[in-house]
């Protein structure tokens, strides 16, 4: 059973808030994901990181930021949240091996 | 351009037939593919996966058949159950520079009538 936890589950929050996004997993996995979702369409890989301190951009350009201070943290910042940025947004980790394991996601309107 | 399609949006079956999932690539360097299963309001969890050197695999109710002349790999569940219902998507494996990713498809809704 994967062990990789996101909070909050939902956030609700007017245009211009500051947000960070949580994600911890305690599988001691060097590489962790941030992927962006929204309904009937694929997952988007919007940031990286294959280990402490090293973060990298994903295919979907994206205004928020990552930073990897610890191999078990890796949360997600948006500095100005705007409509836009309304979407699930999952955060995954995987080991030696291509299976990624998921967190429950956030799903973040910005009113 | 999307590299991993999933054509059809939904899908409805049955309780106790066969649910088949279809996915299409268009990389030839596509080396692995993974399946996922997503409930709403959930991440996605792993379901089975299939390296580039076999055409099947097998895993209970769950096979993946791989077509890579035709770039082409399905999933069938036999026999299917309501609690199936849920949203599949494909993912491919390939590289972006030097790096390692998952390329995944829209996803496929299926729904498992009792």
């Amino acid at each position: 059973e994967a062990d990789i936890y996101q909070t909050p589950r939902y956030l609700v929050i007017g245009t211009g808030k500051k947000i960070t996004l949580e994600c911890s997993q305690t599988m001691g996995h060097d590489k962790m994901y941030w992927y962006q979702q929204d309904p009937g369409m694929e997952l988007h890989l919007i940031h990286y990181s294959y280990g402490v301190n090293s973060t990298e951009k994903g295919d979907l350009s994206s205004e928020s930021t990552v930073s990897r201070i610890r191999t078990e943290h890796f949360p997600l910042t948006l500095e100005s949240a705007r409509p836009s940025h309304t979407s699930q947004y999952l955060c995954a980790s995987s080991g030696l091996g291509e299976k990624l394991f998921f967190g429950s996601g956030t799903q973040l309107s910005v009113l | 351009d999307q590299q991993v399609k999933q054509n059809s949006p939904s899908l409805s079956v049955q309780e106790g037939r066969i649910s088949i999932l279809n996915c299409d690539y268009t990389n030839s360097m596509f080396d692995y593919f993974l399946w996922y299963k997503k409930y709403p309001a959930e991440g996605p969890t792993f379901l089975i996966s299939i390296s580039s050197i076999k055409d099947k695999n097998e895993d209970g109710r769950f096979t993946v058949f791989l077509n890579k002349s035709a770039k082409h790999l399905s999933l069938h569940i036999v026999p299917s159950q309501p609690g199936d219902s849920a949203v599949y998507f494909c993912a491919a494996r390939g590289y972006s520079g030097s790096a390692r990713q998952l390329t995944f498809g829209s996803g496929t809704q299926l729904t498992v009538l009792p």
